[in-house]
């Protein structure tokens, strides 16, 4: 679980404006994803990445953008936050050989 | 493309008692199904799985059943413990190259001591 960590680990903004997430995982997996968890709602994916420059859309893609230049970060902009973007953010890496999928420790984001 | 439904939402027992959550699927090509459990304020962390070529699984306290004709599946935990507090998640996955999980929306489980 140690190898792969999120940041920041809180954040408060406010409407309209930029935000970064940024994911850092240490294993070189290839497969990464994104996810938001609200409450009623589970956990639902926002993007993931095969590999390096390779992306696609989950299942909630609509106000956020993200990259992979490297395999090792993969991260998640919300480019002009809105209310309804406050919620806990999971970054998560896929071990093929084990078949498991790890989470970061999560960012909380609130938008005013 | 997948859905998972996950029962019940909330779950309270008492110490020492069994305590079951069930899913349902909707993609039969789905072959993998972990469970998570979530403690208040930290990251899901997988506790047990099953793939789609075996009925049971267990590790100690916990086990997992697969019905794939009916495309449901089970989490037991027995003999309850405090700190088997916390939020369930089921998830499946069917691969098909892109990985991805698709999960219930949590069963909240209370243990009364």
């Amino acid at each position: 679980d140690a190898g792969i960590t999120q940041s920041p680990r809180y954040k408060i903004t406010e409407t309209g404006r930029q935000v970064t997430l940024m994911c850092h995982q240490t294993w070189s997996h290839s497969y990464m994803f994104w996810y938001r968890q609200d409450l009623g709602h589970g956990l639902r994916l926002i993007y993931y990445s095969a590999a390096a420059d390779i992306t696609d859309k989950g299942e909630v893609p609509d106000g956020y953008v993200v990259s992979r230049s490297k395999t090792e970060n993969f991260p998640l902009t919300l480019e002009s936050a809105t209310r309804s973007q406050t919620s806990v953010y999971f970054c998560a890496s896929y071990e093929l050989a084990k078949n498991i999928q790890y989470f970061g420790a999560g960012t909380r984001l609130s938008v005013l | 493309g997948e859905n998972v439904e996950q029962h019940p939402s909330t779950l309270s027992v008492q110490e020492g008692d069994s305590a079951v959550i069930k899913c349902t699927y909707s993609d039969s090509a789905s072959n993998y199904f972990p469970w998570y459990k979530q403690e208040l304020g930290k990251r899901p962390q997988l506790i047990i799985d099953i793939r789609s070529n075996v009925g049971e699984k267990k590790d100690q306290r916990i086990a997992v059943t697969l019905n794939k004709t009916a495309k449901h599946f089970s989490l037991h935990i027995t003999e309850t413990q405090p700190e088997d507090s916390a939020v369930y998640f089921c998830a499946s996955f069917s691969g098909a190259g892109s990985y991805q999980l698709t999960f219930g929306k949590g069963t909240k489980l209370s243990v009364i001591p």
